[in-house]
């Protein structure tokens, strides 16, 4: 049972364009959703966070939205540079979690390039 | 550098052996995770400890065992070991345990290869 969904495996943006990339969850009681990204043979890096009584939070290029009742939440990065190229991983928390399935659940990421 | 220091970075073995992975938290912090990432899936959380004990456990097998030390590196243990335990393992750290908000700090992980 996959509580945290990011359908989409790849994505491929024209730099300075705009990348968005989609996370689905199906569990209400989440109250922290983060976004990581991954650079091969590195480990993840916290890139940004939402608190669910938020339905946005900005940081420079990178934008998170959350869209409670639909159980959606979206990272828009803008403009796009070839450095943002990477896996992205949606990540969750709630107090459900901080138990015997731990304190982030993950989705499977979706692999952004791109490109010049 | 995450602060996050996993040993080794790669490890090769075959079928039934036992190999052991460390993990050296960020200084401060508390708290290590253990993650597993293997082809194609996300990140599956294995186990937490919080100061020496033992705090959450996720999916992990009762092949693989953990412990953190008294100094707070922690130790993943995994024996018997299969073709499909291949793969990635993170160790992460945060300060306390349930603030999630500020994110886990990963280490660049050990890629484990069994034949």
């Amino acid at each position: 049972d996959q509580q945290v969904k990011q359908n989409s495996p790849s994505l491929s943006v024209q730099e300075g364009r705009i990348s968005i990339l989609n996370c689905d969850y199906t569990n209400s009681m989440f109250d922290y959703f983060l976004w990581y990204k991954k650079y091969p043979a590195e480990g993840p890096t916290f890139l940004i966070s939402i608190s669910s009584i938020k339905d946005k939070n900005e940081d420079g290029r990178f934008t998170v939205f959350l869209n409670k009742s639909a159980k959606h939440l979206s990272l828009h990065i803008v403009p796009s540079q070839p450095g943002d190229s990477a896996v992205y991983f949606c990540a969750a928390s709630g107090l459900s979690t901080r138990g015997s399935q731990g304190n982030l659940i993950f989705g499977k990421g979706t692999k952004l390039s791109v490109k010049p | 550098d995450s602060g996050v220091t996993q040993t080794p970075k790669h490890l090769i073995t075959a079928t039934g052996q036992r190999v052991t992975l460390r993990c050296s938290p960020r200084s401060g912090d508390l708290s290590v995770y253990w993650y597993q990432q293997s082809l194609d899936q996300g990140l599956q959380f294995l186990i937490q400890y919080y100061n020496g004990e033992e705090r959450a456990k996720g999916n992990i097998l009762e092949r693989f065992s953990a412990q953190q030390f008294p100094d707070l590196h922690s130790e993943l243990n995994l024996s018997s070991l299969e073709l499909g335990d291949s793969a990635l393992y993170f160790c992460a750290s945060s300060g306390i345990p349930g603030q999630t908000f500020y994110g886990y700090t990963f280490g660049s992980g050990t890629r484990l290869t069994v034949v």
